[in-house]
């Protein structure tokens, strides 16, 4: 079953230091992996997206996220963090054996301080 | 990014009654729509998967007769809480896509209140 599992409820970081917010994923066919983020009172906005090519890939606002066949994993990542990163990111699938599969895991909760 | 919108934002309806809710993109060709419910500090939980001009594809758990979507053309879909209890009192959030490789964008989701 198509599934993903970000195991932290918060990530706390302080305002300069690089930041990463873990996402790991399970899907019968090829990934498609999408990062968004959440303010409060806001929906969703795309963040970034893996579909195929560079494991690497680089989105909005500076954040990047790598793609880890072997780990099942796609991280989403930032190199010096600002408090107006703070908000609720949620990492998400799309099932390439059934394209109306588009899971999202738990979300996990940034804390930038200043 | 492209953007959709969801209306109403919020709504309060007697038990038994039925909402619609409506799920349009604005700017681009929408050739499926999902729909999501998230409970309070929770993920988002597909509801159904919309594809325009076939029926919709429920999740195991989702009563099809509860929740009706229709997606009748490439920029609008609806979800229509049939008979609604306060128990069906939730957030509901619609996305588009327009394509299966290509990523959803998300509406401002619908408070709905069942009293």
């Amino acid at each position: 079953a198509q599934s993903v599992a970000q195991p932290e409820d918060q990530v706390n970081v302080a305002e300069g230091n690089p930041l990463t917010v873990k996402c790991t994923y399970s899907v019968s066919g090829n990934p498609y992996l999408f990062w968004y983020v959440q303010y409060p009172n806001r929906g969703l906005q795309f963040l970034l997206k893996y579909i195929t090519g560079d494991n690497l890939v680089k989105g909005s606002y500076g954040f990047e996220a790598e793609f880890n066949k072997s780990q099942t994993s796609f991280h989403l990542k930032k190199p010096s963090a600002l408090v107006s990163d703070s908000a609720l990111y949620f990492c998400a699938v799309r099932d390439g054996n059934n394209f109306n599969k588009f899971y999202f895991g738990s979300g996990t909760k940034l804390n930038v301080k200043p | 990014g492209a953007v959709v919108s969801q209306h109403p934002s919020r709504v309060i309806c007697k038990s038994g009654t039925s909402v619609k809710i409506e799920c349009r993109s604005l700017d681009f060709q929408a050739t499926t729509m999902f729909w999501y419910r998230q409970f309070p500090k929770q993920s988002l939980m597909l509801m159904a998967t919309s594809n325009e001009g076939s029926k919709a594809t429920y999740e195991q758990g989702v009563e099809k007769d509860k929740f009706l979507i229709n997606h009748a053309s490439l920029t609008l879909s609806t979800l229509t809480v049939t008979s609604a209890h306060p128990e069906d009192s939730s957030f509901y959030i619609c996305s588009a896509s327009a394509g299966p490789h290509t990523e959803a964008f998300f509406g401002q989701g619908t408070r709905l209140t069942v009293v």
